[in-house]
């Protein structure tokens, strides 16, 4: 699985978008960038995926750059709630069936929305 | 909808004391279930996966060991608990495809003194 590279921590106004970067310049043509996140004593929330096309859900849109070297995530109305660390990873994506599909965690990025 | 269950939610054992945590599944039938390990810092560590009733893997050599005595149901285990041993533990599920998107559960915070 390729590495993904974070800010350490980023600042976000209260209801302003959060723009959330992610660098993963040795990405092969198979894998997802998958971002999940994480509140403080929580287990990890899954948040958004993609493979070339950009991506949007309820909670975020997921814009990936068409060289497919780096992304950026979009909470496009930050929260107080939205504290948390994010966590952007690549991954393969086809394994054989009945085989485990590893997610490898990085430091992840701090986001603190303040009011 | 599907719901994943972790218990207990902390835990403060200590040294060589027996370890058993349980992780249950809700809503899905067949799922690949993950115990993940997350001590210092953010990372979070893989130690085990399941794609079936009595199917273990183990992804690195440690103190811990794994059972799935049922479909939904994961446990992880120790007979003797180490310093080492203290971390948030998580459990996750997946569809059966390994590349899935995978779903965690609250986690146990075990502490060894």
């Amino acid at each position: 699985d390729a590495k993904t590279t974070q800010p350490t921590s980023m600042d976000c106004a209260e209801g302003r978008a959060a723009n959330l970067p992610c660098n993963h310049s040795t990405i092969s043509g198979n894998e997802y960038v998958y971002w999940y996140r994480q509140i403080h004593s929580q287990g990890p929330q899954y948040i958004i995926h993609g493979l070339k096309n950009n991506e949007t859900n309820e909670m975020a849109s997921l814009i990936i750059t068409e060289d497919r070297k780096s992304s950026t995530l979009i909470l496009p109305h930050a929260t107080l709630r939205d504290t948390a660390v994010y966590y952007c990873i690549v991954r393969v994506a086809w394994v054989g069936r009945n085989q485990g599909g590893k997610l490898i965690f990085g430091q992840g990025t701090e986001l603190s929305v303040k009011p | 909808s599907q719901t994943i269950h972790q218990w207990p939610a902390t835990l403060v054992q200590p040294v060589g004391s027996p370890l058993s945590l349980e992780c249950t599944v809700e809503g899905t039938s067949n799922p690949n279930l993950y115990w993940y390990r997350q001590a210092a810092g953010r990372g979070l560590q893989l130690l085990f996966y399941s794609v079936g009733i009595g199917q273990i893997s183990s992804e690195v050599p440690q103190n811990l060991s794994a059972s799935r005595p049922q479909d939904r149901q994961f446990i992880l285990s120790s007979k003797k608990l180490l310093l080492s041993d203290s971390g948030f533990y998580l459990c996750a599920w997946s569809g059966r495809a390994g590349t899935d998107t995978q779903y965690f559960g609250p986690g146990t915070r075990l502490t060894v003194l």
